[in-house]
């Protein structure tokens, strides 16, 4: 099956730090990488959808300038938080999708997640 | 908008059965199905395109209304192993890639 991988799995940092988050899928490429962010108990919130070579699609109240986004190549996507504060303390999951043509029957995998704490 | 799940919680025997049920309001392009354990990624289980359409691979199938604004995911005899959280996410008419997930409905089974 589709393997996707995210480091780091864990990071703790300190307030206006910036953290660099990366989301590889290791045996296909994907076009499409998803960011999400999940608070406990809850559901996956979609923040942004990432286009190889283009730029992210953030959601609504999601801020650009806070979560960067850079989608490198087919493997790679890669979300920085830029001047983190506690409230950015989350556990954030990417997704890649395998592009069969379908679009939205295309399946999303999901990398193991990073637990982000600020301090 | 976000898909409706049903029930939030469920608790079960070993050997159970279940049923989860995800509503939208608008009909959907696609239902995707997930499992996620704690601290863990979401784990795919299928997806269903069509209206009308039944599904399944072992003991968990799903079937997804003809007006595919429905869907439920079907758990026969479960086992311990089916234990998480399982949340379903919607694509939207139009083709659209993203997802919209539901809250989740969280499952124990136990011994």
């Amino acid at each position: 099956g589709a393997v996707v991988s995210q480091h780091p799995s864990r990071v703790i940092c300190k307030s206006g730090t910036s953290v660099k988050i990366e989301c590889r899928s290791l045996d296909f490429q994907a076009t499409t990488m998803f960011w999400y962010r999940q608070f406990p108990k809850q559901s996956l919130m979609l923040m942004a959808t990432s286009n190889e070579g283009s730029k992210a699609t953030y959601e609504q109240g999601v801020e650009k300038d806070k979560f960067l986004i850079n989608h490198a190549s087919l493997t790679l996507s890669t979300l920085t938080v830029t001047s983190a504060h506690p409230e950015d303390s989350s556990f954030y999951i990417c997704s890649a999708r395998v592009a069969s043509g379908g679009g939205a029957t295309d399946t999303q995998y999901f990398g193991p997640g990073t637990r982000l704490t600020v301090l | 908008q976000q898909p409706v799940q049903s029930p939030q919680a469920v608790i079960l025997r070993e050997g159970e059965d279940a049923v989860i049920n995800c509503s939208s309001s608008k009909a959907l392009y696609s239902v995707h199905w997930y499992r996620q354990k704690h601290g863990e990624a979401p784990v795919f289980l299928m997806i269903l395109l069509k209206g009308g359409e039944q599904k399944g691979h072992d003991k968990i199938s799903a079937s997804f209304n003809e007006k595919k604004q429905k869907s439920s995911l079907y758990l026969t005899a479960s086992q311990l192993s089916y234990s998480g959280t399982y949340f379903c996410g919607g694509s939207e008419q139009g083709g659209s890639e993203k997802l919209v997930f539901g809250k989740g409905t969280k499952l124990t089974v136990n011994p």
